[in-house]
C-alpha cells in the first residue's frame, strides 16, 4: 500500500523559508501517470492546492503562490520537496503531500488526489 | 482563474437520510470535478473523480453527476462515518477546491 509522509520544521520565523519534504514507500515515484502534488489548509480553513511536481521535473503551480514556491524532486530516494520563501503568520497551516493520478477516458485526461500523507502542521511564528 | 462554490456550506442530517451537496464551477470545467471527504483531523479521501467515476473501495452510498459548470454529490444512506466535511476540486485548469460542506448530526 502506497504511503506518503512529510517532514520538516513545525516552527517558522516570519520572512523565512518553510521547507518540508515528502517521502514516498509502497511505491515508485518515477512513473509517468502520477504527479506528486501539495496542498495546504490553514487551521479551521479549506484547502489550497500549492503546486505539482513530476518525476521527470516538469511543476505547475498556484498562480497565488507560485513567486513563492519551488517544488523539487528526488527519484533516488522516492522524495518531492516544498520550499516556500517569505513566509507570514498566514502561510500558517497543515500541509499535505499527495499523489496526482491520471485517468485516461475517452472524453479527457481527468487528474486526482487519490493517496494523501497525513499532514504536518507548520505555525509560522517569532 | 477558475472560481468554485458548493453549497450549502453546512447542513444537519441523521443516519440514513439522503444527502445531495451541489458544487458549481466558473466557468466550464466539463467533468474535470472530483470530491473529497475530510473527517477531522484526518486527511481528504478520495470519493469520486471526473465527476462520476466512483474510486475503488468507495462504498456505493456515494454517487456524483454533473458536467459543465453543476455538480452534485449524492449520499444515498447517510452513515455515523460520513459526518464529515465534503469539498470538490477542479482538475481542468491547475488544482482548486470549493470551499467545503459541512455535514453534522442533527
Amino acid at each position: 500500500q502506497l504511503q506518503l509522509q512529510e517532514s520538516g520544521p513545525g516552527l517558522v520565523k516570519p520572512s523565512e523559508t518553510l521547507s518540508l519534504t515528502c517521502t514516498v514507500s509502497g511505491g515508485s515515484i518515477s512513473s509517468n501517470t502520477y504527479y506528486w502534488g501539495w496542498i495546504r489548509q490553514p487551521p479551521g480553513k479549506g484547502l489550497e492546492w500549492i503546486g505539482s511536481i513530476h518525476f521527470s521535473g516538469s511543476a505547475y503551480y498556484n498562480p497565488s503562490l507560485k513567486s513563492r514556491v519551488t517544488l523539487s524532486i528526488d527519484t533516488s530516494k522516492d522524495q518531492f520537496s516544498l520550499i516556500l520563501s517569505s513566509v507570514t503568520a498566514t502561510d500558517t497551516a497543515v500541509y499535505y503531500c499527495a499523489r496526482q493520478s491520471l485517468d485516461l477516458a475517452y472524453s479527457g485526461s481527468y487528474y486526482y488526489f487519490d493517496f494523501w500523507g497525513q499532514g504536518t502542521l507548520v505555525t509560522v511564528s517569532s | 482563474d477558475i472560481q468554485m462554490t458548493q453549497s450549502p456550506s453546512s447542513l444537519s442530517a441523521s443516519v440514513g437520510d439522503r444527502v445531495t451537496i451541489t458544487c458549481r464551477a466558473s466557468p466550464s470545467i466539463n467533468k474535470y470535478l472530483n470530491w473529497y471527504r475530510q473527517k477531522p483531523g484526518k486527511a481528504p479521501e478520495l470519493l469520486v473523480y471526473a465527476a462520476s467515476s466512483l474510486q475503488r473501495g468507495v462504498p456505493s452510498r456515494f454517487s456524483g453527476s454533473g458536467s459543465g459548470t453543476h455538480f452534485t454529490l449524492t449520499i444515498s444512506s447517510l452513515q455515523p462515518e460520513d459526518f464529515a466535511t465534503y469539498y470538490c476540486q477542479q482538475s481542468y485548469f491547475g488544482n482548486t477546491f470549493g470551499p467545503g460542506t459541512k455535514v453534522d448530526i442533527k
